[in-house]
């Protein structure tokens, strides 16, 4: 069974400070693929990253950057020098092999930046 | 423009009622899917897809029945509505079927059954 898990349910940060979501999954599939959404308090979800299992390299997009480590199957999202617009729920999500591009979803970490 | 719509935006009904959820992308995406978010946030699959082809359908009540007229268009038909339904539905597309395609997702219809 596919699973992934952001245990981090809320984190609250002041404007500017670094954070990180961690997100850890479960798959026994070889070929899978890996995503970071946001859904800011407008309500719709943005995508921001998709990253495949045979390629670990660290990625770097402005303030943020993610961490692939199939060592421990984490898939962990830092935001450097937080800001307010920053604040929303933010939703690792996992798709395995089969062609049906089903997308398994973590339970989201809510992120509040405050100024 | 906008890539993936969602009608109507919210949804207000009572018990036992029938409505339905239009969706329409405009990105010339194969594969369209719908997914439910409840009260706590948790996104989950239920339909999805693939050149009007129905490719998933998760374990969710008979009385929701997907559409696709066309590759563009995907509506959520609803029966007999429940005060469990209440939730917030996104449309979605994606490039194809496989798990190689990011979903773009449309603004999400909230629906709310008294």
């Amino acid at each position: 069974a596919q699973k992934v898990t952001q245990a981090q349910t809320e984190i609250s940060v002041v404007e500017k400070e670094d954070v990180t979501l961690d997100c850890v999954y479960e798959t026994r599939d070889t070929t899978y693929y890996l995503f970071w959404y946001k859904q800011p308090p407008s309500g719709e979800l943005v995508f921001l990253i998709r990253r495949n299992s045979f390629d670990e390299q660290n990625e770097i997009s402005g303030r943020y950057s993610w961490n692939f480590q199939k060592s421990t199957s984490s898939f962990n999202f830092t935001i450097t020098a937080s800001q307010v617009v920053d604040s929303a729920v933010y939703f690792c999500a996992l798709s395995g092999s089969s062609n049906t591009g089903k997308l398994i979803f973590g339970q989201g970490t809510t992120l509040q930046v405050k100024p | 423009d906008t890539a993936v719509s969602q009608t109507p935006k919210y949804l207000v009904t009572q018990m036992g009622n029938d409505k339905s959820i239009k969706c329409e992308q405009n990105l010339g995406h194969d594969t369209m899917y719908w997914y439910k978010q409840d009260s706590k946030k948790f996104l989950k699959i239920m339909f999805s897809y693939n050149n009007k082809e129905l490719i998933i359908n998760e374990t969710v009540p008979n009385r929701f029945s997907p559409k696709s007229p066309d590759k563009a268009h995907l509506n959520l038909h609803i029966n007999s509505l429940e005060l469990g339904d209440s939730a917030v539905y996104f449309c979605a597309s994606s490039g194809g079927a496989s798990g190689v395609y990011e979903q773009y997702f449309g603004p999400g219809t909230r629906l709310t059954v008294t």
